[in-house]
């Protein structure tokens, strides 16, 4: 089975600091995403990448940024954290043979204080 | 642009009734959609997915969703709630372009009672 895994299922970070958040698939998927979960919201799509160094910006990526320098690894990056990038956040990969075969991860947990 | 709406943001039955939650959805074109469950502190699992085949598309643990493109819905059924199907549910479509991505409903909370 793909896996796709995220370091931390917790984090605290200060507010200012630079985070980043890791993600790590096992199936050589070439679409990665990162999503953020909020309560009444769903999940939002954050920035997604379709192959190695390459991203697209999604609907909601101010404040963020990524980097895709690996196939298996989409990293996530608050460039200064804010109180308002407390969330969940996901990750998800999927190949491009199974269109509907999408992946997540587990979560990581952000808490900004 | 494809979107989908979830009508009711919590859902309360009690175990052995029947379970529906309500989703619409907007396309232009013939969508691909899919449910997804999250159980508390759990990651999100495929429920089921709407290809174009079938519109009565049977999903894992009794659940199935009928599309119905006259009324363009994608409701979630159940004929018999149990007390582990309490989550939150979320209707999905997949917004096609670069990186064909998924676009979530808001999530419904499902709360089940003896």
């Amino acid at each position: 089975d793909v896996k796709v895994t995220q370091s931390s299922r917790y984090l605290v970070k200060r507010t200012g600091e630079k985070v980043f958040l890791e993600c790590v698939q096992d199936m050589d998927h070439e679409n990665m995403f990162w999503y953020r979960q909020d309560p009444g919201l769903g999940l939002r799509l954050i920035y997604f990448s379709y192959d190695v160094k390459m991203k697209e910006k999604g609907d909601i990526p101010e404040g963020y940024s990524v980097s895709r320098e690996k196939k298996e690894r989409f990293s996530l990056i608050l460039e200064s954290a804010s109180t308002n990038q407390t969330s969940m956040y996901l990750c998800a990969s999927k190949g491009n043979v199974d269109y509907y075969g999408y992946t997540f991860g587990s979560g990581t947990r952000l808490t900004v204080v | 642009a494809q979107s989908v709406t979830q009508l009711d943001s919590h859902v309360s039955v009690s175990e052995g009734t029947p379970v529906l939650l309500r989703c619409n959805y907007s396309s232009s074109y013939s969508p691909s959609l899919f449910w997804y469950v999250q159980h508390p502190n759990k990651g999100l699992q495929l429920l089921l997915k709407y290809t174009s085949a079938a519109t009565l598309v049977k999903g894992i643990n009794g659940f199935e969703a009928e599309f119905k493109k006259s009324e363009t819905s994608f409701h979630l059924t159940k004929p018999s709630a149990h007390m582990s199907d309490a989550a939150e549910y979320f209707c999905v479509v997949i917004k096609t372009g670069g990186g064909n991505k998924l676009t979530f409903g808001t999530g419904t909370q499902l709360k089940v009672e003896l």
